[in-house]
């Protein structure tokens, strides 16, 4: 069975400092993996996904993400973080590109002005 | 751009009773799906939805939740007779699976309370 975990529930940054949230998965076969942001009292919405091809992935909002195989992780990263950016960050891998989604628990930003 | 619609935002019903979840997808969408969000816990799958018919379900879906597209346009999610451990946030999404480099696009959810 796919599983995610995200092993930080609340990370805490300065504005411009930069930021990597930790994402671990299990999956039998290759992944499709994403990361979705979700603001307060928001929808989810998609960042980023890798389903194939080049490891590292670039998204919206300045956010890029890294595959790593031997790992089995999908790290998520921003050079510099804005306090736009606070909100909660979820991972979550697909099977059979992405049509059920299994997402980790969540790591909820905060920015320090 | 193109979003998924949810109604209502929320919805508050007393133990037992029905209640119906409204969404509308991307109109040029082919698969749909409901996922909920218990208040402090994960986001989990309940079900996909492509020509008519569900093409996956979890163990969560079970005989008290249905789910239609009564016309073009429109899913929903039922639940029959609603138990106070259903009140959560559910979410409605939509993909095109045709694209082959799919993704799931998540409507704002409807927070259902349970009393």
């Amino acid at each position: 069975a796919q599983s995610v975990t995200q092993p930080d529930i609340h990370i805490t940054v300065s504005e411009g400092a930069s930021l990597e949230l930790r994402c671990n998965y299990s999956y039998g076969a290759t992944p499709y993996l994403f990361w979705y942001v979700q603001s307060p009292g928001q929808g989810l919405q998609l960042l980023l996904k890798y389903f194939s091809g080049d490891t590292l992935v670039q998204g919206i909002k300045g956010f890029e993400a890294e595959f790593k195989r031997s790992q089995s992780s999908f790290n998520l990263r921003k050079p510099s973080v804005h306090w736009s950016d606070a909100a909660e960050y979820f991972c979550a891998v697909g099977n059979n590109a992405g049509n059920m989604l299994t997402f980790g628990g969540g790591t909820r930003l905060m920015v320090k002005p | 751009e193109p979003e998924v619609t949810q109604t209502p935002s929320h919805q508050v019903t007393q133990m037992g009773q029905e209640v119906i979840l409204r969404c509308v997808p991307i109109s040029n969408h082919l698969y749909f799906y409901w996922y909920r969000q218990i208040l402090g816990q994960k986001v989990e799958f309940l079900v996909s939805f492509y020509n008519n018919e569900i093409s996956e379900k979890s163990e969560i879906f079970d005989d008290q939740f249905s789910v239609e597209r009564p016309d073009g346009s429109n899913f929903t999610l039922k639940i029959r007779s609603t138990k106070l451990e259903d009140s959560a946030m559910y979410f409605c999404a939509s993909s095109d699976y045709r694209a082959g480099d799919t993704e799931a696009f998540f409507g704002q959810g409807t927070r259902l309370t349970v009393v």
